[in-house]
């Protein structure tokens, strides 16, 4: 499975809109990317997948550009409960064991 | 719907004692997999069940280790005997098919003093 890389953490106030980057540079053809989120003392919490080019739902949006090295989750205005780990995880189609890496801290102040 | 259900939500041992760890899936979901955190490390796959049968247990540490799941609903992980390094929070987690949308536990946090 191809290997992600996603900054350590990462600091925004109240309302601001949040963007993490995860580099996936080995990904494989029939590999699909997945964010969770995890809470202090809660199991990860699945936020959205996508393929290709952008997937929004009512949480977040996911944007994947051609070459698909790369992916960036987009929350919007967020709130201090949104303060979290956010995990980038690369899966692939029929296996379903999910690697999960370091994640992103996301720290929200008023 | 209820969720993934784990009991206990933390436990604090003795090295050499036994503890056992419950996980509830969601009802209907055929799918039930074991994880693992320990300390300053990543979350790490232990094992997969499909109904009652091991799909996949490559993630196992060692055979003090025993995972069941008898008659396909709930699941237990026994630990026996307990050592220090099998501190960590040990997360449940079910699907209904394939690996879209899986659904955590709240996890158990195990202390092995």
């Amino acid at each position: 499975l191809a290997k992600t890389t996603q900054p350590i953490s990462m600091d925004s106030y109240e309302g601001q809109e949040v963007n993490i980057t995860c580099s996936h540079n080995n990904i494989a053809t029939n590999d699909y990317i997945t964010w969770y989120q995890q809470f202090p003392s809660q199991g990860p919490r699945f936020i959205i997948q996508g393929y290709k080019t952008k997937v929004t739902n009512e949480v977040a949006s996911l944007f994947i550009p051609a070459d698909r090295k790369s992916s960036t989750l987009s929350l919007p205005r967020v709130s201090l409960s949104d303060t979290a780990v956010y995990y980038c995880l690369v899966e692939s189609a029929g296996y379903s064991t999910l690697t999960f890496g370091k994640g992103t801290m996301l720290l929200v102040s008023p | 719907e209820a969720g993934v259900t784990q009991f206990p939500s933390h436990s604090v041992i003795e090295k050499g004692q036994t503890v056992t760890l419950r996980c509830d899936p969601i009802s209907g979901h055929d799918n039930l997999y074991w994880y693992r955190r320990v300390m300053g490390k990543e979350i790490k796959f232990l094992l997969h069940f499909v109904k009652e049968s091991k799909q996949d247990e490559s993630g196992m540490p060692n055979n003090r280790f025993l995972a069941e799941r008898t008659g396909g609903t709930y699941s237990t992980l026994k630990v026996q005997p307990a050592e220090l390094e099998d501190s960590g929070v040990y997360f449940c987690a079910s699907t209904k098919g394939g690996n879209y949308g899986y659904t955590f536990g709240s996890g158990t946090r195990l202390t092995v003093v």
